[in-house]
């Protein structure tokens, strides 16, 4: 399986833009970039995917370099409530849909 | 997501003991997965069903057992628990292989 290196923690303050980086160099032509988070005491949360062109959601917006070896999920306006361990998970289309939960990057959001 | 939950929330039980939990959803999704989260292991997948009846293992699915025969509950088991397998365990449903998942609550399972 493809892997992902995310840093292992990021500050931000609140209210300012959020840039999570992922680097997936030996990603696939089939493979999906998946974007969870996880708040503490709580089940994993999908934000976001996209396969080869940005995607916009009302969470987030992914941005996937045009070689595809590298994405960054961006929130636009971090909230105290976007403090969470966010997640960079490639996953091949057509696959069962077994996701492999690296360390993530846990994200610190200051008042 | 109110769509599938979790049951029970938190269980402490016996080494030796068969522990079964339960995830049920609403969605009609074809495929459910089982996870456990351990301190520096992250999430791992122990089972999951592509459809009644029909499941398959995971990375992690040694002393554990499922059964799926209607499409929104999928159970585990822990046909005989060991303090290895306290975690918590998660269980997610998805549409179709490989795209999003949505994930329960919970389950907090300790083993003395």
């Amino acid at each position: 399986d493809a892997k992902t290196t995310q840093p292992n923690s990021m500050e931000s303050n609140e209210e300012e833009p959020v840039h999570l980086p992922c680097n997936h160099s030996t990603i696939s032509g089939t493979d999906y970039i998946h974007w969870y988070r996880q708040l503490p005491s709580q089940g994993p949360e999908y934000v976001i995917h996209g396969l080869t062109s940005n995607v916009n959601n009302r969470m987030a917006s992914l941005a996937i370099a045009e070689d595809r070896k590298s994405s960054t999920l961006i929130l636009h306006r971090a909230t105290l409530r976007d403090a969470a361990v966010y997640y960079c998970i490639l996953s091949p289309g057509g696959s069962q849909g077994n996701l492999i939960f690296g360390k993530g990057t846990k994200l610190s959001v200051k008042p | 997501d109110a769509g599938i939950t979790q049951s029970p929330r938190h269980k402490v039980t016996e080494t030796g003991t068969p522990v079964t939990l339960r995830c049920h959803q609403t969605e009609n999704h074809r495929y459910m997965y089982w996870y456990r989260q351990d301190p520096g292991h992250g999430l791992r997948l122990i089972h999951y069903s592509y459809g009644v009846k029909d499941t398959d293992k995971g990375e992690v699915s040694d002393g554990y057992s499922v059964s799926r025969s209607k499409t929104e509950d999928f159970l585990l088991t822990l046909e005989s628990a060991t303090s290895s397998q306290t975690s918590v365990y998660f269980c997610a449903m998805g549409l179709a292989g490989g795209n999003t998942q949505y994930f329960g609550p919970g389950t907090r399972l300790t083993v003395l």
